[in-house]
């Protein structure tokens, strides 16, 4: 069965800074690549998504990820974040021709001005 | 984009009683949708896949029989915990996916915060 490690529980980064958040995934065939973002009070958002080529993908807010097969890694990145930007990020993985994704532990994000 | 809605957005009921929880796909049709549970500081698990005409499939540990999934349209599926007790109160989050059986990402509706006295 597939997993997802977020060993990351709580970052705290100052606004402007860079920051990655690292997602680990375990599953013997390339899997279906999601980051999501959960607001308080609010549903989860997709912020991108992995399924097959350019191993870099951009998402919504100015996030990208990078997909390494050779570390099985799909971290999450954003050259300057900002305070709005605190919440939760949940990284999951999907496996291929069927609906049901495994979310990891998710990584608490802390801006502080 | 799409989205999913969900009601009540809170409920708090007494330990004995039946809750009754709603996930709508307000501009898109989904044959299938999840429902997951979270609890405080952890992560999403799936409780069970509700398919729109057939009879829902859980994940291992699951009661069926206290967590009740209905799916009586392609833009309505309900769970329902029956004979609530304090351990059920969590957050409970329903998705709906775009694009039929393929996967897909999904869309979440904004989750229903059960609390059992």
């Amino acid at each position: 069965a597939q997993s997802v490690t977020q060993p990351d529980i709580h970052i705290t980064v100052s606004e402007g800074a860079s920051l990655e958040l690292r997602c680990n995934y375990s599953y013997g065939a390339t899997p279906y690549l999601f980051w999501y973002v959960q607001s308080p009070g609010q549903g989860l958002q997709l912020l991108l998504k992995y399924f097959s080529g350019d191993t870099l993908v951009q998402g919504i807010k100015g996030f990208e990820a990078e997909f390494k097969r050779s570390q099985s890694s799909f971290n999450l990145r954003k050259p300057s974040v900002h305070w709005s930007d605190a919440a939760e990020y949940f990284c999951a993985v999907g496996v291929g021709g069927y609906q049901k994704v495994t979310f990891g532990t998710g990584t608490k994000l802390q801006v502080i001005p | 984009g799409a989205v999913v809605s969900q009601h009540p957005s809170r409920v708090i009921c007494k330990s004995g009683t039946s809750v009754k929880i709603e996930c709508r796909s307000l501009d898109f049709q989904a044959t299938t949708m999840f429902w997951y549970r979270q609890f405080p500081k952890q992560s999403l698990m799936l409780m069970a896949t509700s398919n729109e005409g057939s009879k829902a499939t859980y994940e291992q540990g699951v009661e069926k029989d206290k967590f009740l999934i209905n799916h009586a349209s392609l833009t309505l599926s309900t769970l329902t915990v029956t004979s609530a007790h304090p351990e059920d109160s969590s957050f409970y989050i329903c998705s709906a996916p775009l694009g039929g059986s393929r996967i897909n990402e999904q869309y979440f509706g904004p989750g229903t915060r059960l609390t059992v006295t």
